[in-house]
């Protein structure tokens, strides 16, 4: 059983730049959310989708960042333009409810904004 | 607003009980904490959930008292390969999803 699969591991590319982080929840499940990792900040929510419709997108920084699921099976998160302080973590998770049940995450895309 | 306390780090000897608590005030009366564990390069792993009371799996427990204010997961007997972040999620009252800032646990042999 495949897990989550986000894509690419590492990212490194020049202030400025769109960013296309993508993810591949796992098979069933009604929920995704992608969250940013940060030394200093830890863990955040940017956004869930329940049903390919996004719910909550209080999380997301600004208006440069924005996020699509097209389908059940693929979502996308796109940052434009990139700016050094988007350098993280960005994880995309996925749920078959919404919070009672365990999520599962992806390993990750490693940001890194020159 | 809502947020979870946790230790920044903590030290253990292999084989010894190691507690972690998260402190989360305000948080939904109707939900779970969850427990989360991540290693260098990947992402979170579930560990454990529970509602209040003693929650008990193959790999940990934990405890909630009646208020919910906080909660203590128990990994008994560690062993090196425990060494890892541990983070606490709960819902706060305003229904946002919170994350601690998680444990650095650090197993000495």
């Amino acid at each position: 059983d495949a897990g989550v699969i986000q894509s690419p591991r590492h990212e490194v590319t020049e202030m400025g730049q769109e960013v296309t982080l993508r993810c591949k929840p796992i098979s069933g499940h009604d929920y995704l959310f992608w969250y940013r990792q940060t030394m200093m900040r830890g863990l955040e929510l940017l956004i869930y989708f329940n049903n390919n419709v996004p719910i909550d997108d209080s999380g997301m920084p600004e208006d440069r960042f924005s996020a699509k699921m097209p389908n059940a099976s693929f979502s996308t998160l796109k940052i434009q333009p990139s700016e050094p302080r988007d350098s993280a973590v960005y994880f995309c998770a996925s749920s078959s409810v919404r919070f009672n049940q365990p999520q599962h995450f992806g390993d990750g895309t490693r940001l890194s904004i020159l | 607003l809502a947020k979870t306390t946790q230790p920044i780090s903590m030290d253990s000897y292999e084989g010894q009980e190691v507690n972690i608590t998260c402190s989360h005030n305000n948080i939904a009366t109707n939900d779970y904490i969850t427990w989360y564990q991540q290693f260098p390069s990947q992402g979170p792993r579930f560990i454990i959930q529970g509602y209040k009371t003693k929650v008990t799996n193959e790999v940990a427990s934990l405890f909630i008292p009646a208020d919910r204010k906080s909660s203590t997961l128990s990994l008994p007997r560690v062993s090196l390969s425990d060494t890892a972040v541990y983070y606490c999620l709960a819902l706060n009252r305003d229904d946002k999803i919170i994350f601690g800032k998680g444990t650095r646990l650090h197993i000495l042999p």
